[in-house]
C-alpha cells in the first residue's frame, strides 16, 4: 500500500506569498525523506532533504519540517515566485538498502 | 558532467514489439532504479539495482526485464510491448541507498 501520501492535490498561491507543501508518512521506520520538483516535460530535481534525527533543515528559500511524532513532512517556499510552478513530491528511505518510495505529489500554480 | 542520460525520449511501439530503454550516469553511483510515472499515480518502482550484477524487483516488475553489467549502465528491456505499458519512464542513481536520486529526463513511450 502507499506509505507517503499527500494532503492537498493541488495549491494555488499568489505571487510573493509562502506555499505549504505537506506529506504524510507512515512508516515510523522511515529515516530520510527528500522533497523533490518536477517541471512539466522533465524529471524529478531534489530540492532538499532531511534525516529523521532533525526536525528542521533550510536551504535557499525553502525549509522542510519533519514531525515524527506525527509522521509528517512539510515543504516550505518563501516567496513563491512564477517558476516554483511544478509538480512537488515527497520521498522515504525506510532504514536498509531499499529504494525510494514516492508520494503521489502536488502541483503547485502561482499566480502572478 | 552528464549525470543520467537517458535514451530514447520518445518511442512508439506496436503491441508484441520488444525494445530496450537505455540509461547511463556518469557519477559512479552504485545505486540505480527504474520508475514509471502515469497520471494520477506517481512514481512506481519497477526494477532497482544496489551495484554490478545485483538486481531486483519493484512493485511493478511484470513485462519489464533489467541487466546490470557495468556500474554506468541500467538498461530497461520490454519483452513484448502491451498498451498498458504506455507511460514515461525515468531512469535514476544515487551514490547508495539511503541518498537522493538523480533522475534522467525521461522516455516517454506509447504501445499501439
Amino acid at each position: 500500500g502507499e506509505s507517503v501520501g499527500l494532503h492537498l492535490p493541488t495549491l494555488s498561491v499568489q505571487e510573493g506569498d509562502n506555499s505549504i507543501i505537506n506529506c504524510a508518512y507512515s512508516n515510523s521506520a522511515s529515516d530520510y525523506f527528500i522533497w523533490y520538483k518536477q517541471e512539466s516535460g522533465k524529471g524529478p530535481q531534489f530540492i532538499i532533504d532531511i534525516r529523521s534525527n532533525m526536525d528542521k533543515r533550510q536551504g535557499q528559500r525553502v525549509t522542510v519540517l519533519l514531525n515524527k511524532t506525527v509522521k509528517h513532512l512539510s515543504l516550505q517556499i518563501a516567496a513563491t515566485q512564477p517558476g516554483d510552478s511544478a509538480v512537488y513530491f515527497c520521498a522515504e528511505n525506510i532504514r536498509g538498502n531499499t529504494p525510494l518510495v514516492f508520494g503521489k505529489g502536488t502541483r503547485l500554480s502561482v499566480i502572478a | 558532467n552528464a549525470g543520467v542520460t537517458q535514451t530514447p525520449k520518445f518511442q512508439v511501439l506496436k503491441t508484441g514489439q520488444s525494445m530496450t530503454l537505455q540509461c547511463a550516469q556518469d557519477m559512479n553511483h552504485e545505486y540505480m532504479s527504474w520508475y514509471r510515472q502515469d497520471p494520477g499515480m506517481g512514481l512506481r518502482l519497477i526494477h532497482y539495482s544496489v551495484g554490478a550484477g545485483i538486481t531486483d524487483q519493484g512493485e511493478v516488475p511484470n513485462g519489464y526485464n533489467v541487466s546490470r553489467s557495468t556500474t554506468e549502465d541500467f538498461p530497461l528491456r520490454l519483452l513484448s510491448a502491451a498498451p498498458s505499458q504506455t507511460s514515461v519512464y525515468f531512469c535514476a542513481s544515487s551514490y547508495a541507498a539511503g541518498y537522493g536520486y538523480t533522475f534522467g529526463s525521461g522516455t516517454r513511450l506509447t504501445v499501439v
